[in-house]
């Protein structure tokens, strides 16, 4: 069966720095990968989404993940944090053609 | 421009009574899908519709009904039944013509019992 593990419910991080959120997936046949960020009170929102196309997949908000076989990982990394980063953040792995398998999700807080 | 609206935003509930959170689409997707978020549980599957007329228990489906009578429209009915409902509902959809394709979720509707 295919699944996540998301690594670490919270992160914090100054402004500026390196946003990096961790994601593992277990999958028995090629993975569709995607990252979504939910802000308070709203739904979630595509951030970028690996089809087997190229590894680093580049999003919105100027995030990007890189798809590593090797290691079954997917991070998601933003070069320098704003403080309008601060949101929770999860991994999904397509399951068939009609479900995703959501992570546990990381809230990321960001430091003035 | 096509979405999801997920109507009322808010919503009261007494206990023993019976509400419908509303869920349209114009995107044309097959598949629908109603999660429950709750803090620090992430997102849990309810209910899930692959075509109209049909859907399918999700992971916590005890306490909510659904129906699927247009492609466009998936209500959620939590019952008297579910003993916790106050959470947080979104609704999602999918094309359902492959595994590339995300969620489009909506805005969401938080359910609180009064």
């Amino acid at each position: 069966a295919q699944s996540v593990t998301q690594l670490g419910s919270h992160v914090s991080v100054s402004e500026g720095a390196l946003v990096l959120l961790r994601c593992n997936y277990s999958s028995s046949v090629p993975p569709y990968l995607f990252w979504y960020v939910q802000y308070p009170n709203q739904g979630l929102q595509l951030l970028l989404k690996y089809t087997s196309a190229a590894t680093l997949v580049k999003g919105i908000n100027g995030f990007e993940a890189e798809f590593k076989k090797s290691e079954t990982s997917f991070h998601l990394t933003k070069p320098s944090a704003h403080m309008s980063d601060a949101a929770e953040y999860f991994c999904a792995v397509s399951v068939n053609d009609y479900k995703l398998s959501f992570g546990a999700g990381t809230t990321v807080t960001v430091r003035a | 421009d096509g979405g999801i609206t997920q109507s009322p935003k808010y919503l009261f509930r007494k206990e023993g009574q019976n509400v419908t959170l509303s869920c349209e689409q114009n995107l044309n997707h097959d598949a629908m899908y109603w999660y429950r978020q709750d803090p620090g549980q992430g997102l849990r599957l309810i209910y899930y519709s692959q075509i109209v007329n049909d859907f399918q228990k999700g992971d916590i489906a005890e306490g909510y009904s659904v129906s699927r009578e247009k492609k466009e429209s998936f209500p959620l009915t939590v019952t008297s039944a579910q003993k916790n409902p106050t959470a947080f509902y979104l609704c999602a959809s999918r094309p359902g013509t492959g595994k590339s394709g995300g969620y489009t979720f909506g805005s969401g509707t938080r359910l609180t019992v009064v």
